[in-house]
C-alpha cells in the first residue's frame, strides 16, 4: 500500500529555516498531486501548500505565501517543503498527503497521509 | 475563503447508538465535501468524499449526505473504535479548508 514518510522536523528559533522531506513509495508518484497539512498542538487540521503531479503548479495558505516553498522531485519520489523566516504560530505537526484522483490540476481529497513530522519553533 | 463549521463541538453517546455530525459551508461548495476520522497520535484517514462517496476499505456503518451548504456524516451504530475526531474538508475554492472537528467520545 501506499507509504508516506517524513522527515526534517525539530526546533528551531524564530526567523530561522527548516526544509521538510516526505519519502514516497508503492505508487506511481509522478501521477499524482501531493499535498502539506499541518495541525498545531491541540488544535484542528490547516491546509498548507500544493503541487501538481508535475510541478507545474503551486498553491499556497495566505499565512504561508512568501515564506514557504513546496516542490518535488519525480525522479526520486520526494515531496518537499522549504520553511523559511519561521513563526511561533507554525509550531505544528506537519503531514505530507497524496491527492485523491490522478493526474489532477486542482486540489481535492488527502488520500492517505503520512505520519508526520513535528516542527517547533522556539527560542 | 469559505469557512466550514461543525456542530457539536462534542458528542457523548454510548457504543451502538446513532451519530450525527453537521458541517456547514459558509457558501456553496456544491458535492465537494469530504469527512476525515482521527484517533489519538494518527494521521488523519479519508472516510468520504464527494459528500456520498465511502472511501475503499470504510465500512458501511459510515455514510455521507448533503450539498450545497448542508452536510452530515452518520455513524449508524457506534463501534469501541469510532470514538475519535472528525473534520470535514472542502475542495470548491483555493484554500482548501477544514471544519473544526467533532470529537466524539465515549458517554
Amino acid at each position: 500500500q501506499v507509504q508516506l514518510v517524513e522527515s526534517g522536523g525539530g526546533v528551531v528559533q524564530p526567523g530561522g529555516s527548516l526544509t521538510l522531506s516526505c519519502a514516497a513509495s508503492r505508487f506511481s508518484f509522478s501521477s499524482y498531486g501531493m499535498h502539506w497539512v499541518r495541525q498545531a498542538p491541540g488544535r484542528g487540521l490547516e491546509w498548507v501548500a500544493f503541487i501538481r503531479y508535475d510541478g507545474s503548479n503551486k498553491y499556497y495558505t495566505d499565512s504561508v505565501k512568501g515564506r514557504f516553498t513546496i516542490s518535488r522531485d519525480n525522479s526520486k519520489n520526494t515531496l518537499s517543503l522549504q520553511m523559511n523566516n519561521l513563526r511561533a504560530e507554525d509550531t505544528a505537526v506537519y503531514y505530507c498527503a497524496k491527492d485523491f484522483y490522478s493526474a489532477a490540476l486542482q486540489g481535492n481529497w488527502f488520500d492517505p497521509w503520512g505520519q508526520g513530522t513535528l516542527v517547533t519553533v522556539s527560542s | 475563503e469559505i469557512v466550514l463549521t461543525q456542530s457539536p463541538a462534542t458528542l457523548s453517546l454510548s457504543p451502538g447508538e446513532r451519530a450525527t455530525l453537521s458541517c456547514r459551508a459558509s457558501q456553496s461548495v456544491s458535492s465537494y465535501l469530504a469527512w476525515y476520522q482521527q484517533k489519538p497520535g494518527q494521521a488523519p484517514r479519508l472516510l468520504i468524499y464527494d459528500a456520498s462517496n465511502r472511501a475503499i476499505g470504510v465500512p458501511a456503518r459510515f455514510s455521507g449526505s448533503g450539498s450545497g451548504t448542508d452536510f452530515t456524516l452518520t455513524i449508524s451504530s457506534l463501534e469501541p473504535e469510532d470514538f475519535a475526531v472528525y473534520y470535514c474538508q472542502q475542495r470548491s475554492n483555493w484554500p482548501l479548508t477544514f471544519g473544526g472537528g467533532t470529537k466524539v467520545e465515549i458517554k
